[in-house]
């Protein structure tokens, strides 16, 4: 069964910065596609950012994109998301996914919230 | 990077048939056959319902099917149960990203 488990969100001022892990297991970490997807409250699912599994292909959203470095330790069965230069914009549930199953087919942790406020 | 366009509701009785499409462009549903489906319950995180179009994962029940003709992919829920009630989210691999849809609430009556 496929587990995620994200940690590092929290409270932060405008400008300042969070980085985000999320623990895997019950697959094969090091051969899945990992996914950021983040979920403003009330609102829709919103995809961050992706890494292949061998850490090439990284992407990000346009609204991310210079902030936000996606990275992975595929020693330590981990995915990682700094992001820096934070705006009240970006405060929402950032999810973990990831796809061993197929391009697309995600797998959900449970979430970790993030809130910019002054 | 637009999002995929998705009805806000739908709904139907217990045991009919709710059908939810998900239009996008040929940059992403109408170009890879990579489209999901995710249920979310409130509070909860979302649940991979349909994946690669058509394919269901182990544990979902057969109840739930997906479609794809063009732009615009399609999610039916045949014999509605109470349980069913949640947030439909389509998405589509497009090369570079991901792109969720818009979101669809499903209300059973």
């Amino acid at each position: 069964e496929v587990q995620l488990v994200e940690s590092g969100g929290g409270l932060v001022q405008p400008g300042e910065s969070l980085r985000l892990s999320c623990a895997a297991s019950g697959f094969t970490f090091s051969r899945s596609w990992m996914h950021w997807v983040r979920q403003a409250p009330g609102k829709g699912l919103v995809w961050v950012s992706r890494i292949k599994s061998d850490g090439s292909g990284i992407a990000y959203a346009d609204s991310v994109q210079g902030r936000f470095t996606i990275s992975r330790d595929n020693a330590k069965n981990t995915v990682y998301l700094q992001m820096n230069g934070l705006r009240g914009e970006d405060t929402a549930m950032y999810y973990c996914a990831a796809s061993p199953g197929g391009v697309g087919a995600f797998d959900w942790g449970q979430g970790t919230l993030v809130t910019v406020s002054s | 990077q637009s999002a995929l366009t998705q009805p806000p509701s739908a709904s139907g009785s217990p045991g009919q048939s709710v059908t939810i499409s998900c239009t996008g462009s040929s940059s992403d549903v109408g170009g890879y056959n990579y489209v999901s489906w995710y249920q979310q319950h409130p509070g909860k995180a979302p649940k991979l319902m349909i994946y690669e179009v058509s394919k269901r994962p182990s544990g979902v029940p057969d109840r739930f099917s997906g479609s794809k003709s063009g732009n615009t992919a399609s999610l039916t829920v045949s014999g509605l149960q109470a349980e069913d009630e949640a947030d439909y989210y389509c998405s589509s691999y497009a090369g570079s990203n991901t792109v969720f849809g818009t979101g669809t609430t499903v209300t059973v009556l």
